[in-house]
C-alpha cells in the first residue's frame, strides 16, 4: 500500500527553467508535507515543508503547492540549476496522535538532472 | 551544531552473517529513527525511540532485526542473520521531541549482503 507516490521517476530540465516535481498521497490523516534532496553517498537534506492549513510555502527558489482536495503537492524550483541535479523524495506525516507521532512516509523518488 | 553521525559507511557481508550500525542523534534530540533504503525506492521506516523506548517498530523484521538505545543517546541496529535482500542503505535520522515532524538525516551505511 504506497501511501505517497512520486509518479515520475526521473525530470530533465534546462538550467535557468523551472521543475515541477510532483507527489501524491491517499491518506487523509497526512497533514504536514516535506521535501528531501539526497545527493548520492549522503543521506537526505530537508529542503522545505507545508503543513496543511497552507496552500503554498516558498523558501528562495523552492515553492511547495499544496493541494488537499486533490491530495497533491508539487515543488517548484525556479529558476533551476545544475546543483540541484539530485533525488527529490516528498514525505508526509499525521502530526497528531497514536503512537507514530512525527513518523514520516516517504515516496519513491525522482531523479531530477539539471542540464547546463 | 554537529549533524547525525553514523558508521561504518559501507559493509560487505556474507549471507548469514551478522553487522551492526551506530548512530549517534543530534544533541538533544530525543527521537532517533531508524530507516531501510532499497535502491530505487523511498526509505522505509524500521524502528522509532523516543528517548531510550520503543515508539514504534511495526516494521521491523523481528526475527533478524534488533535495535537499542540504551542511554536514549546513541543507538545500533542489528541484523543477525543477514539475507541477500537486507542489501540496502540504512539511515539514521533525528528530531526535536515537539515542533514540526522535520527529520535530520545520517549519510548513512550501504550494507551490501553477498
Amino acid at each position: 500500500d504506497q501511501q505517497v507516490k512520486q509518479n515520475s521517476p526521473s525530470l530533465s530540465v534546462q538550467e535557468g527553467r523551472i521543475s515541477i516535481l510532483n507527489c501524491d498521497y491517499t491518506n487523509s490523516m497526512f497533514d504536514y508535507f516535506l521535501w528531501y534532496k539526497k545527493y548520492p553517498a549522503e543521506g537526505p537534506t530537508f529542503l522545505i515543508s507545508i503543513s496543511s492549513i497552507k496552500d503554498k510555502n516558498e523558501d528562495g527558489r523552492f515553492t511547495v503547492f499544496l493541494n488537499k482536495s486533490a491530495k497533491h503537492l508539487s515543488l517548484h524550483i525556479v529558476p533551476s540549476q545544475p546543483g540541484d541535479s539530485a533525488v527529490y523524495f516528498c514525505a508526509a506525516s499525521a502530526r497528531a496522535g497514536g503512537t507514530s507521532y512525527g513518523k514520516l512516509t516517504f515516496g519513491q523518488g525522482t531523479i531530477l538532472t539539471v542540464h547546463p | 551544531e554537529a549533524g547525525v553521525a553514523q558508521s561504518p559507511r559501507y559493509k560487505i557481508i556474507e549471507k548469514r552473517q551478522s553487522v551492526a550500525f551506530w548512530c549517534n542523534p543530534i544533541s538533544g534530540h530525543a527521537t532517533l529513527y531508524w530507516y531501510q533504503q532499497i535502491l530505487g525506492q523511498g526509505p522505509k521506516l524500521l524502528i522509532q525511540f523516543q528517548n531510550n523506548g520503543v515508539v514504534d517498530d511495526s516494521q521491523l523484521p523481528k526475527d533478524r532485526f534488533s535495535a537499542e538505545r540504551l542511554k536514549g543517546v546513541d543507538s545500533t541496529l542489528k541484523i543477525q542473520p543477514a539475507k541477500l535482500e537486507d542489501s540496502a542503505v540504512y539511515l539514521c535520522a533525528s528530531r526535536r521531541l515537539a515542533g514540526p515532524s522535520v527529520q535530520y538525516f545520517g549519510p548513512g551505511t550501504r550494507l551490501t549482503v553477498t
